[in-house]
């Protein structure tokens, strides 16, 4: 397809267990973002690549979260020991270049819930 | 100081009805804005882009004041499909830019 691909679209883990999260940006897309949405709440920043550069993860709230970005298309999120407040729907969009300038585009997200 | 701050509603109106609302930033030096659209359990999509002064789009408009920093969206003649989330987003400058997407207003649009 042409549009951001996510996996999977939904995810039920126990605690404690870890999880990843597959993001597949649209081809050519240099600039790659992952957000976090709970229930009524706005997007929380988690991570973002650039081309080559090193990554902003300035957004991930504990050292159980990290991501990769293999030669500049393919995310995985990964999540360890996961905690009940990880629930959520986690959100990838990628942009032709970076977001200051251009229109993100979004998958459908893959909902977490953590039991 | 939130980057951008809108009132989250719901704003609850009528099919046809003319519904207005505000986003105000507070990074002077975003030079434009997009709105993006949230509908309920879906992810956020764009709905128009601001360059300048303002753009429309058929029933959408969107107009910016520098002056005050706020940026506004009007919607003519509601439609039920309006009924979604409306989310501000400012652009930045350089590579480094983070897009800071809020809870956004939320529109519905009853019969």
């Amino acid at each position: 397809g042409a549009g951001v691909s996510q996996s999977p679209s939904n995810k039920v883990t126990e605690k404690g267990k870890d999880v990843e999260l597959r993001c597949d940006p649209i081809s050519g897309h240099t600039a790659l973002y992952w957000y976090r949405q709970s229930l009524g709440q706005g997007l929380e920043f988690l991570i973002y690549f650039q081309g080559n550069s090193a990554p902003d993860k300035s957004g991930l709230p504990s050292d159980r979260f990290s991501a990769e970005r293999t030669g500049g298309s393919v995310s995985t999120l990964t999540i360890q020991r996961t905690q009940q407040e990880d629930s959520a729907v986690y959100l990838c969009a990628s942009s032709l270049t970076s977001g200051s300038t251009g229109e993100l585009f979004f998958g459908e997200g893959s909902r977490l819930t953590v039991l | 100081r939130k980057e951008v701050e809108q009132d989250p509603g719901p704003f609850n109106v009528p099919e046809g009805a003319t519904v207005a609302f505000n986003c105000t930033y507070s990074n002077s030096a975003s030079q434009s804005f997009f709105w993006y659209r949230q509908d309920c359990r879906k992810e956020p999509k764009l709905l128009m882009s601001v360059y300048s002064s303002g753009n429309e789009d058929g029933r959408f408009t969107a107009q910016l004041n520098r002056a005050s920093q706020y940026i506004s969206l009007l919607i003519r003649d509601s439609k039920l499909s309006d009924s979604a989330t409306y989310l501000c987003v400012p652009t930045g400058e350089g590579g480094s830019y983070i897009p800071t997407f809020g809870r956004g207003t939320s529109l519905i649009v009853h019969p």
